[in-house]
């Protein structure tokens, strides 16, 4: 059964370093998202992507982060100068379409920011 | 605004008990999708049941069951014959219709089964 993945499942990281979490989305679907589950608390919606542009944001997606699909496949999330509160799991979603039932989740990466 | 609301920090079930795990939700829209999931200790999400609001009947998907009561805005979940591994924390989601149908999650039931 096809799934979705990401890489790295654990970085750790140096405030004011630049990380960037990698997602591949299962290969048909079009509509891709970011969440962050800061540790112990609910998952967060940060931003949906649809057709290589944001679609939607929530107020934690400052210009610190930014989103990009650099290839057919990857979807990626930058966070350009990392800080101690960005410390959380991260989990990559899609969906083959916008109202399709269910998202599909990554596994997560914990972002660890020291 | 929509809203999902689980009131429930922690549960603890004796194995092979069936639990109910609360899930109650707000919103102004006449279509919206509920879902179920399980996160277990290692982080990852993982898909149980979803109940679409036009559904006439409950969702059922093995031991999972979707206690959906539209008047009430409630959508529980409930875990027949619970098993050791059924230990996790359960969310609980709304897919919403207006923008990109992004989910909203509320915070979550630890739930413990006990042997």
């Amino acid at each position: 059964e096809p799934e979705v993945t990401q890489t790295p499942s654990h970085q750790v990281t140096q405030m004011g370093q630049e990380v960037i979490l990698r997602c591949v989305p299962i290969s048909n679907h079009l509509y891709f998202y970011w969440y962050r589950q800061i540790l112990g608390q609910k998952v967060e919606f940060l931003v949906s992507f649809y057709n290589n542009e944001i679609s939607e944001k929530s107020e934690i997606f400052d210009d610190q982060f930014s989103v990009e699909r650099p290839d057919g496949s990857n979807f990626t999330l930058k966070i350009r100068s990392t800080k101690l509160e960005d410390s959380a799991m991260y989990f990559c979603a899609s969906n083959r379409q916008k109202n399709a039932d269910t998202q599909y989740f990554g596994p997560g990466t914990r972002l660890t920011v020291l | 605004a929509q809203k999902i609301t689980q009131t429930q920090p922690g549960m603890f079930v004796q194995e092979k008990e069936a639990v109910t795990l609360d899930c109650t939700y707000d919103t102004s829209d006449p279509s919206y999708g509920l879902f179920w999931y399980k996160q277990p200790s290692s982080g990852e999400m993982i898909f149980l049941i979803y109940q679409g609001s036009y559904d006439q009947q409950n969702a059922t998907e093995g031991r999972y069951s979707l206690n959906f009561q539209k008047a009430r805005k409630s959508a529980n979940l409930v875990i027949s014959a619970s098993q050791l591994g059924d230990s996790a924390m359960y969310f609980c989601a709304m897919r919403e219709i207006q923008g990109t149908y992004k989910y909203i999650f509320g915070t979550g039931t630890r739930l413990k089964v006990l042997a």
